[in-house]
C-alpha cells in the first residue's frame, strides 16, 4: 500500500514563528501536493512538485514556500505564520504521466495563535 | 479557470437505504476526468470512483455508482445499501485530461451521515 506520512498531525504555534510541515512518501511518486482544508471551501492547492528540485504554484500560495530536495519529501514551510493560516493542511502523491489517483496523508492541523 | 460546486453542505440517511450526492462543474474543457474522494473522520482521504469524461458509461465501484451528465456537467454520486462506515466528508473533484501533474480542482465537500 502507499503511504503518504505527514510528520505532526497537530501543531500550536504562535504569529510570527516559522513553521515547517513535512510529508513523506514511500512509492517512488514523481508528483506531490500541499493542500490546504478549509470548511466549505474544500481543498485548494497550495503548492505542488513533479519532480526533485522543481515546484510550481498552485491557487493560494502566498505566504507559503516548499521544498523538494529528495524525490520522497515535501516540505511546507510558513515564513512567518499568521492566524488566517490556522487550517488543516492535506499533503498527497501520485504517479506521473498517465496515472490520475492521489494518495493522501492523514492531514496536518494547524493553530495559529 | 475550473469550477465545482457541492450544493449539499450536509446529508444524513438511514443505514441500508440510498442517497445521492450531488456535484456539479464548469469548464470549457472537453477531455477531464472527474472524482469522487471519502474522507472519513480523522483519516485520510482515499478514491472512491473515478470518470472519464469521454466515456459514456456511468462509473460503478460495488455499491457505488455515478450520473455522469456531461452536457449538463453535472457528476453526482449513488451509494446504495448505506453503511455506517460511509460516515465521511465526500468531495468531487475534476482533473483536465493534458494535466501532466495531476492537479485536482476540489468542490466544498458534502458531510454525510449514516444513522443506524
Amino acid at each position: 500500500d502507499v503511504k503518504v506520512t505527514q510528520s505532526s498531525r497537530y501543531l500550536v504555534k504562535r504569529t510570527g514563528e516559522k513553521v515547517f510541515l513535512e510529508c513523506v512518501q514511500d512509492m517512488d511518486h514523481e508528483n506531490m501536493f500541499w493542500y490546504r482544508q478549509d470548511p466549505g471551501l474544500g481543498l485548494r492547492l497550495i503548492y505542488f512538485s513533479y519532480d526533485v528540485k522543481m515546484k510550481e504554484k498552485g491557487d493560494i500560495p502566498e505566504g507559503y514556500s516548499v521544498s523538494r530536495e529528495k524525490k520522497e519529501r515535501f516540505s511546507l514551510i510558513l515564513e512567518s505564520a499568521s492566524t488566517n493560516q490556522t487550517s488543516m493542511y492535506l499533503c498527497a502523491s501520485s504517479l506521473g504521466g498517465g496515472h490520475r489517483e492521489l494518495f493522501f496523508g492523514e492531514g496536518s492541523r494547524l493553530t495559529v495563535l | 479557470a475550473q469550477t465545482v460546486t457541492q450544493s449539499q453542505p450536509e446529508m444524513s440517511v438511514q443505514e441500508a437505504e440510498t442517497v445521492t450526492l450531488s456535484c456539479t462543474y464548469d469548464t470549457s474543457e472537453n477531455n477531464y476526468y472527474l472524482f469522487w474522494y471519502k474522507q472519513p473522520p480523522s483519516r485520510q482521504m482515499i478514491l472512491v470512483i473515478r470518470q472519464e469524461a469521454y466515456k459514456q458509461q456511468n462509473a460503478t465501484e460495488n455499491r457505488f455508482s455515478v450520473n455522469f451528465q456531461k452536457a449538463a456537467k453535472s457528476f453526482s454520486l449513488k451509494i446504495s445499501d448505506s453503511q455506517l462506515g460511509d460516515t465521511a466528508m465526500y468531495f468531487c473533484a475534476f482533473m483536465k485530461h493534458n494535466n501532466a501533474g495531476n492537479m485536482l480542482t476540489f468542490g466544498g465537500g458534502t458531510r454525510l451521515m449514516v444513522k443506524p
